[in-house]
C-alpha cells in the first residue's frame, strides 16, 4: 500500500500571502489529521477530517481551514500567512472509525518557510 | 484542557544499559495513550499504545492512572533505538491528538 503523500514537500512564501497544502491518504483511510511541528510548540493538533466533515478542530485561528474531497483527500489552506507559520506541516490518515485508538499514518510532511 | 509533558528533552545513554523515558498527562476523562518515534530521516510512526499492551522493540509502556504516567521503558538500550519519542494522548473522541514536545534518545556505543 502506498504510504501518505504530501505536496508540495517544500514551500517558501511571504508574508499576507495565502498557502494550500495537500495531503492523499493511504487507499481506503477516511480519516485525515493535520499537524504544525515547529522546534518551540512541538506537535499541534490543527483539525481532523472524516467524510468530508471536520470532526475535531484544535485552537489556531480561523486564517487555518482545510477540508476534505469524496475520494478522501485533503486540503489545509493558511490566509494571511505571518513570519510564525513557518513550520512543519504534517497529515496523518486512519481509517477513521468507532474506535478511537484508530492508528495513525503520518506522511513526510510539507516544510512552509514565510518570509 | 488536556496536556502531556516529556520533561527531558534529551536523554542520553549507553548501549545495553536501561532506558526509561517520562510521559506524564493531565486529563479528566479516561485516555488513550500512545508513544511515537521518529528515527533519522524517517516519518512519524506509532510504536505502541497502551490499549494494546504489548511490547514493540522490546520497549513497555505502563499507564499509571494515579500517577498519571505513561513511562516508556526498555531493559537494554540498543543503538538503532536512538531517534526522537514522543508521547501522545487522544481525547475528545475520533482524532484529537496532544502531543508532548518529544524526547530525543541518544545511545551512545
Amino acid at each position: 500500500k502506498a504510504g501518505v503523500t504530501q505536496t508540495p514537500r517544500y514551500l517558501i512564501k511571504t508574508r499576507g500571502q495565502q498557502v494550500t497544502l495537500s495531503c492523499s491518504p493511504i487507499s481506503g483511510h477516511r480519516s485525515v489529521s493535520w499537524y504544525q511541528q515547529t522546534p518551540g510548540q512541538g506537535l499541534q493538533f490543527l483539525f481532523e477530517y472524516f467524510s468530508e466533515t471536520q470532526r475535531n478542530k484544535g485552537n489556531f485561528p480561523g486564517r487555518f481551514s482545510g477540508r476534505q474531497f469524496s475520494n478522501s483527500r485533503s486540503e489545509m489552506n493558511v490566509s494571511t500567512l505571518e513570519l510564525g507559520d513557518s513550520a512543519l506541516y504534517l497529515c496523518a490518515s486512519s481509517l477513521g472509525g468507532e474506535l478511537i485508538t484508530d492508528t495513525q499514518y503520518f506522511g513526510p510532511g510539507t516544510r512552509l518557510t514565510v518570509l | 484542557a488536556q496536556r502531556v509533558t516529556q520533561p527531558e528533552k534529551l536523554l542520553s545513554v549507553f548501549k545495553g544499559a536501561p532506558v526509561e523515558l517520562k510521559c506524564n498527562y493531565s486529563y479528566s476523562g479516561s485516555p488513550e495513550l500512545f508513544w511515537y518515534v521518529q528515527y533519522s530521516r524517517q516519518r512519524l510512526q506509532l510504536l505502541l499504545r497502551h490499549i494494546s499492551r504489548e511490547s514493540i522493540k522490546g520497549f513497555t509502556a505502563d499507564l499509571n492512572k494515579g500517577e498519571t504516567s505513561f513511562h516508556l521503558k526498555k531493559p537494554f538500550a540498543q543503538e538503532e533505538d536512538s531517534a526522537m519519542y514522543y508521547c501522545a494522548l487522544n481525547s475528545g473522541g475520533y482524532q484529537k491528538v496532544t502531543f508532548g514536545t518529544g524526547t530525543k534518545l541518544q545511545v551512545i556505543p
